[in-house]
């Protein structure tokens, strides 16, 4: 399955700020996920992003809140814009092609803070 | 230390025994299942799959059980050990499209 290098494991950041989160991966993929996954909660699914197309989100994530970037089959970005304490999550990225047909392996996640 | 798992339910089991995970899913079309593993800190891991045409399946030490008719899923681990504790995640998805919908999680606790 492939292998996940996402960036930063973890993050402080200051209410008003933004942070752009890095998703590399060591093959070729069609779609990458971002999800979010809040304190002591599950997964919500942010958006999907597929290279040479705009990102589509899910009910509740805009574009301007939650800037997605894919250039390439390889790598994706999430940018977390206009921070507020209410955005501190772990946000993961994930991509298809794990172990089984739709078993999806994910990153190690991005621990964000934001005070 | 790290929020995952810190308001979910929580399940204890004394090492050696076995565990029951059990997760309600909310669509009747999923017709695919999934079990996750978050240890602190790391992403979800892949456990086991299931599709909606069988009702167990088996892998090591662990056990699979879906009943369509209560829309119920279980994750049964067979002589639980300190390193299973973690987040239990299940997932279900709809053939032809993407998009998991994950349950609402269960820690794990393993008492030595």
């Amino acid at each position: 399955s492939a292998v996940i290098s996402q960036k930063p494991s973890r993050d402080i950041c200051q209410r008003g700020t933004s942070l752009t989160i890095q998703c590399q991966v060591d093959s070729q993929v069609t779609m990458m996920f971002w999800y979010r996954q809040q304190p002591g909660q599950s997964l919500t699914l942010i958006a999907t992003a597929n290279q040479g197309s705009e990102a589509t989100y899910e009910s509740g994530f805009v574009i301007d809140k939650f800037p997605i970037s894919r250039p390439n089959l390889t790598f994706s970005t999430l940018t977390v814009s206009n921070m507020s304490p209410e955005d501190s999550s772990i946000y993961l990225c994930s991509v298809e092609g794990g172990q089984a047909n739709y078993g999806y392996t994910f990153g190690s996640g991005t621990r964000l803070t934001v005070v | 230390g790290e929020s995952v798992g810190l308001h979910l339910p929580t399940l204890s089991v004394q090492e050696g025994d076995n565990s029951i995970i059990n997760c309600a899913y909310s669509n009747s079309a999923s017709d695919y299942f999934i079990w996750y593993k978050q240890e602190s800190g790391k992403g979800p891991q892949f456990i086991i799959d299931i599709r909606s045409n069988m009702d167990k399946r088996q892998g090591q030490r662990v056990t699979v059980l879906l009943n369509k008719t209560v829309k119920h899923l279980s994750l049964q681990i067979a002589a639980t050990q300190p390193g299973d504790s973690a987040v239990y995640f299940c997932a279900e998805v709809t053939s032809g499209t993407y998009k998991y919908i994950f349950g609402t999680g269960t820690r794990l606790k393993v008492l030595a």
